[in-house]
């Protein structure tokens, strides 16, 4: 039982590029999330996602795509890579259940650390 | 939106010490989740919180939600090298299904 898996872990990228993160999770679990950490930053939002083929906007979703294809997995796109997004990259997945049981405990992949020259 | 704030940002302690992070809403949340992120790790849940007034505890580690369920402890008693970390909380709104980070307190323990 893996958990949450991301690849690649890390990248390097020139100014205008564009790449793809995966995230895959084995738990099937119905939400998705993709969050950026920067020093001081805390945890932010991009994207999310309630279920297979649907996405919604998170905190910072601009200069990102994503897309629910399967409900195990959940991408996320650069189409032209800016300094501003280096970082590390988590994915999240949850569950959707009663509050009392603990929705929304969310399970974090390793991370991407992605680097923009 | 709704802003979740946590001081101190950096705590530096010597090992035996206790530690306290706080976490502030700016709205009323219907629970309160905890997790810790090891240096070069990923976030791990350590706990949630629902209902108001909510004590829990793990071994050394303190964790309360205020009475009006806008604001949360984490307390570490005798804190070990072991501890070493960032401290999350996170928030989630009656109104949302998404979850609101703080930005975190990042604790140092001195051996």
């Amino acid at each position: 039982n893996a958990g949450v898996t991301q690849t690649p872990k890390f990248r390097v990228l020139k100014t205008g590029q564009s790449m793809t993160l995966l995230c895959a999770q084995d738990m099937n679990h119905e939400y998705m999330y993709w969050y950026r950490q920067d020093p001081g930053m805390g945890l932010r939002l991009i994207h999310y996602s309630v279920g297979e083929g649907t996405t919604a906007k998170g905190e910072v979703p601009d200069g990102y795509n994503v897309s629910r294809l399967k409900k195990q997995n959940f991408l996320l796109g650069l189409e032209s890579a800016a300094p501003s997004q280096t970082s590390v990259y988590f994915c999240a997945s949850s569950y959707v259940r009663p509050l009392a049981s603990g929705a929304n405990v969310l399970t974090f992949g390793a991370g991407s650390r992605l680097t923009v020259l | 939106g709704q802003q979740v704030m946590q001081i101190p940002q950096y705590q530096h302690v010597q090992e035996g010490e206790d530690f306290t992070t706080y976490c502030n809403s700016s709205t009323t949340l219907s629970n309160i989740q905890w997790y810790k992120q090891r240096p070069g790790g990923h976030p791990v849940f350590l706990i949630q919180l629902v209902k108001s007034g909510e004590v829990k505890k793990q071994k050394r580690l303190t964790f309360q939600f205020g009475e009006a369920k806008k604001n949360s402890s984490l307390h570490i008693t005798a804190t070990q090298t072991t501890d070493v970390g960032t401290y999350f909380c996170a928030g989630l709104t009656n109104a949302g299904n998404m979850l609101t980070f703080g930005g975190g307190t990042r604790l140092m323990v001195k051996p």
